[in-house]
């Protein structure tokens, strides 16, 4: 089973700034099969990205995402207020999914 | 417009039993997996198995097989999440969410999650 490790826990950033999150995987993941999401307090997850670089349906090209092997990276080149939540990557196919622990953006 | 609506929040004893349920809405949902992932505090998000309703195929994740059990309903487009004694380790969030090709795509529609809460 592929662990999904992220890095940092939390990032303290202002509006406007570039957020860079990392996501590396136990062992190489296939690029097809990585996804990112967001998560507010109180709501679901909500996909960003997948396939490691495409944009789900009506995501901002703010986002955005890349990688390959074992290290992947989702990069908000600059935070809205409303970007403020958890970020978790996610790998899928093989037969199940498995998530990272998240990242944290959070107001400096 | 595709919604996945969950059963409210449960409270029940360890010991019990528990079924939650998730409704699809706006999409063939015959044709769509539906997978169940438990949130806590302590351990994140956690896959817990996912179902294909037309043919019924479940898969479960290696963390839940045994524990509980996955099912649908065509009739009614629900899919469920059930337990036959409950723990308090079960407390938790417990999202549905659908997709297309579970071996090709993420999850793209998530319900609003059902919090279960188990305690004596």
């Amino acid at each position: 089973e592929i662990v999904l490790t992220q890095s940092p826990g939390t990032l303290s950033l202002s509006p406007g700034e570039r957020a860079t999150l990392s996501c590396r995987g136990s062992q190489s993941v296939n690029i097809t099969y990585v996804a990112w999401y967001q998560q507010k307090p109180g709501q679901a997850p909500r996909l960003l990205i997948y396939g490691a670089s495409s944009r789900a349906t009506g995501i901002p090209d703010r986002f955005s995402g890349s990688g390959s092997g074992t290290d992947f990276t989702l990069t908000i080149s600059r935070l809205e207020p409303e970007d403020f939540a958890v970020y978790y990557c996610q790998q899928y196919g093989n037969s199940s999914w498995t998530f990272g622990q998240g990242t944290k953006v959070e107001f400096k | 417009e595709v919604r996945l609506v969950q059963s409210g929040a449960e409270l029940k004893k360890p010991g019990e039993s528990l079924k939650i349920s998730c409704k699809g809405f706006g999409y063939s949902f015959r044709h769509y997996w539906i997978g169940w992932v438990r949130q806590t505090p302590g351990k994140g998000l956690e896959w817990m198995g996912v179902i294909y309703p037309d043919d019924s195929k479940t898969i479960y994740g290696p963390s839940f097989q045994g524990l509980v059990t996955i099912s649908a309903d065509n009739s009614v487009r629900t899919a469920y999440l059930q337990w036959s004694s409950l723990k308090a380790s079960d407390t938790a969030i417990y999202y549905c969410a659908s997709v297309r090709y579970f071996d090709w795509l993420p999850p793209d529609y998530w319900g609003q999650g059902s919090l279960v809460t188990v305690s004596s």
